[in-house]
């Protein structure tokens, strides 16, 4: 079956710190993987993406790449702002309608 | 462009008690789906819409849980009655027909069951 495993948090780190959030799969054929970020109050937002293996996505200085061989797509940031905290959600999606397997959530905290 | 929107953003309800949440999606997207985070725990995938229709209603709990989408515009998730364990956000979102089309999701909606 389909199903994403996430480090647990909440993780907190000082500003400028480099940030790696772990996210493994399974996944029944090819899936693609992503990345959504809830800030406080609002609702989820996608982060980024990445369709195939070897793919790498970006947004707002974050970065996944997705690793079949090691059913990986850990997220990234070279240096972190007190504005990035908020949880993560890593995510996959399979079949024919995009149907969303999610992790449990990363809160990270990110302090001055 | 109008997001998704979802009502009420909170309710607090006591067990046995009804409780229906609303799914206002984008306009023109004929996929709607529900899902939930229970207790910090990963969010689930509960229902899809294909406009009016159930295409995939695996994810529902059991049969307290009912959802419409009655002409294929806005839909609704009724829990009745409520019990404790119900007790999560309950997100909805909605994409345009396509495999690939990207889901646009809601804010959710905060539901605590006493």
């Amino acid at each position: 079956g389909n199903s994403v495993t996430q480090m647990e948090g909440p993780v907190t780190l000082s500003e400028e710190a480099f940030l790696t959030i772990n996210c493994t799969y399974t996944a029944t054929g090819y899936p693609s993987l992503f990345w959504y970020v809830q800030y406080p109050g609002e609702g989820l937002q996608l982060l980024l993406k990445a369709t195939k293996a070897d793919d790498k996505g970006s947004n707002k200085g974050f970065e996944a790449t997705y690793r079949k061989e090691t059913t990986s797509f850990h997220l990234e940031k070279g240096s972190v702002q007190v504005s990035d905290s908020a949880v993560y959600f890593c995510a996959l999606s399979a079949g024919n309608f995009n149907k969303f397997y999610f992790g449990s959530g990363t809160k990270l905290n990110v302090k001055p | 462009e109008a997001g998704v929107t979802q009502f009420p953003s909170h309710s607090v309800i006591e067990k046995g008690q009804t409780v229906t949440l609303r799914c206002d999606p984008i306009s023109g997207h004929d996929n709607l789906y529900w899902y939930r985070r229970v207790m910090g725990k990963e969010i689930k995938f509960l229902l899809h819409f294909v406009k009016e229709s159930k295409q995939d209603e695996s994810g529902m709990p059991n049969n307290r849980f009912l959802a419409e989408r009655t002409g294929g515009t806005y839909s609704t998730l009724k829990v009745q009655p409520a019990e404790l364990e119900d007790s999560g956000v309950y997100f909805c979102a909605s994409s345009q027909s396509g495999t690939s089309a990207k889901q646009f999701f809601g804010p959710g909606t905060r539901l605590t069951v006493l």
